[in-house]
């Protein structure tokens, strides 16, 4: 099975800041990785699908980056609505797998 | 618009049964995969298992946590899928989400709480 790591599991930052969030995979898994945003009591909601590519309706401030095990989610102006919870998700292989999460909060 | 609707959780003692529903509107169901996620209280989320498109023939698969106890199933005719979920365990206490696609999400249903207790 597929482990996913997510480092930090939160940080806190200013509205306007540059936010990097890593995800290692536990074996090389092409560019099969997601990553979703999660707003408390709501559904989780994709921003990107294999690795870079941006979903429809997403700000442009997100973007992904990486291939093979080491993957990288950056907002480059965080937003106020941008404070939740981020998941990255391998679609690599049965059973699928997520990151354990990463809080970002208001400095 | 392209939405799933999850619906049938509750209450219910260990041991039991319980069969959730995932309606689906706005997309021809049996051209997708569906995908089963839950989250417990507090916590990361958790892959529960899929049901492929037609095309793939239906076929399902399961994380180890729930195999042999949950089954997914499909009625194309009435766009729904189905979790079924049979000797329910306190640690199966989670908000049950479902999706459209088997590689990557969207969208996703509100989610439904099944809390399994005595």
């Amino acid at each position: 099975d597929i482990q996913m790591t997510q480092s930090p599991s939160s940080l806190s930052a200013s509205v306007g800041d540059r936010v990097t969030i890593t995800c290692r995979a536990s074996q090389r898994i092409a560019s099969y990785l997601n990553w979703y945003q999660q707003k408390p009591g709501k559904a989780p909601k994709v921003l990107i699908y294999d690795a870079s590519n941006l979903q429809s309706g997403v700000p442009s401030r997100f973007s992904g980056s990486g291939s093979g095990a080491d993957f990288t989610l950056t907002i480059s102006s965080l937003q106020p609505e941008d404070f939740a919870t981020y998941y990255c998700q391998q679609s690599y292989s049965t059973p699928l797998s997520f990151g354990g999460g990463t809080k970002v909060e208001i400095k | 618009e392209v939405q799933v609707v999850e619906s049938g959780g509750g209450l219910i003692q260990p041991g039991r049964s319980l069969r959730l529903s995932c309606t689906a509107s706005g997309f021809t169901l049996d051209e997708y995969a569906v995908t089963w996620v839950r989250q417990a209280p507090g916590m990361g989320l958790e892959w529960v298992g899929y049901i492929r498109g037609k095309t793939f023939g239906g076929t399902t698969d399961y994380a180890a946590s729930v195999k042999g106890r949950f089954s997914i199933s499909r009625d194309d005719s009435k766009t729904i899928v189905y979790l079924q979920m049979n000797s329910l365990k306190t640690e199966d206490t989670a908000v049950y989400f479902c999706a459209r696609g088997g590689g990557w999400f969207d969208p996703w249903g509100h989610g439904t709480l099944v809390t399994v207790s005595s």
